[in-house]
């Protein structure tokens, strides 16, 4: 269960706010990966990082900015959010994206709420 | 675009009975199909996973079986009890040329005693 670890596990903000989310994994992996989790609709991949290059870019609107300093380490900037945005942001882990290694750990999530 | 869609969107069994579950997946080069069970209020944890070059898989309770034809796969749990339910997810993903992965809807279980 700590695995991987998200902060702040809750955030509210205005829709002129910054604020960052964290993801930290703690298994050795390479990949890492932001989900976002809202009431009554799939999972919705957002970002892939592998090696801290970036994989994947799901057509995520640019308010929503990742980073990936290092192989352990991910966060998803915000900005200038819209009270649809509110939702439950997952991080996930695996050991690689190529075949094999793709088994995904999740983290526990942040619950935004934008007003 | 791609798609994958899960059925029943909610399933009721009295503990003790199986549950099935289904997903249909669009993408032909998808070619891993992990299962997720998330509890209220908890993150997703996977429960078992399925690649494309093998049609059944089984651990204890739960298995699941992959028809690529038909691009269907589907979760089976026996002996069904309280602590099963929760939402179930499928996914279907593709690692191949890029990275892709697409999950169903969830399937809200409910295992009556």
């Amino acid at each position: 269960e700590t695995g991987v670890t998200q902060t702040p596990r809750h955030l509210v903000m205005g829709m002129t706010n910054k604020k960052s989310l964290k993801c930290e994994q703690h298994l050795g992996h390479n990949a890492m990966y932001w989900y976002k989790q809202s009431a009554k609709k799939p999972l919705e991949l957002m970002f892939v990082y592998s090696l801290e290059e970036r994989v994947e870019n799901n057509s995520v609107p640019s308010r929503f900015s990742p980073e990936c300093p290092n192989s352990s380490h991910l966060f998803l900037h915000l900005h200038t959010l819209q009270p649809e945005d509110s939702a439950l942001y997952l991080c996930a882990s695996s050991q690689g994206w190529v075949a094999g290694e793709e088994t995904q750990y999740f983290g526990p999530g942040t619950r935004l709420l934008v007003l | 675009g791609e798609n994958v869609e899960q059925h029943p969107s909610t399933l009721s069994v009295q503990e003790g009975d199986s549950a099935v579950i289904k997903c249909t997946y669009s993408d032909s080069a998808s070619n891993y199909f992990p299962w997720y069970k998330q509890e209220l209020g908890k993150r997703p944890q996977l429960i078992i996973d399925i690649r494309s070059n093998v049609g059944e898989k089984k651990d204890q309770r739960i298995a699941v079986t992959l028809n690529k034809t038909a691009k269907h796969f589907s979760l089976h749990i026996t002996e069904t009890q309280p602590e099963d339910s929760a939402v179930y997810f499928c996914a279907a993903t593709t690692n191949t040329g890029g990275f892709k992965t697409i999950f169903g809807a969830g399937t809200r279980l409910f295992v009556k005693a």
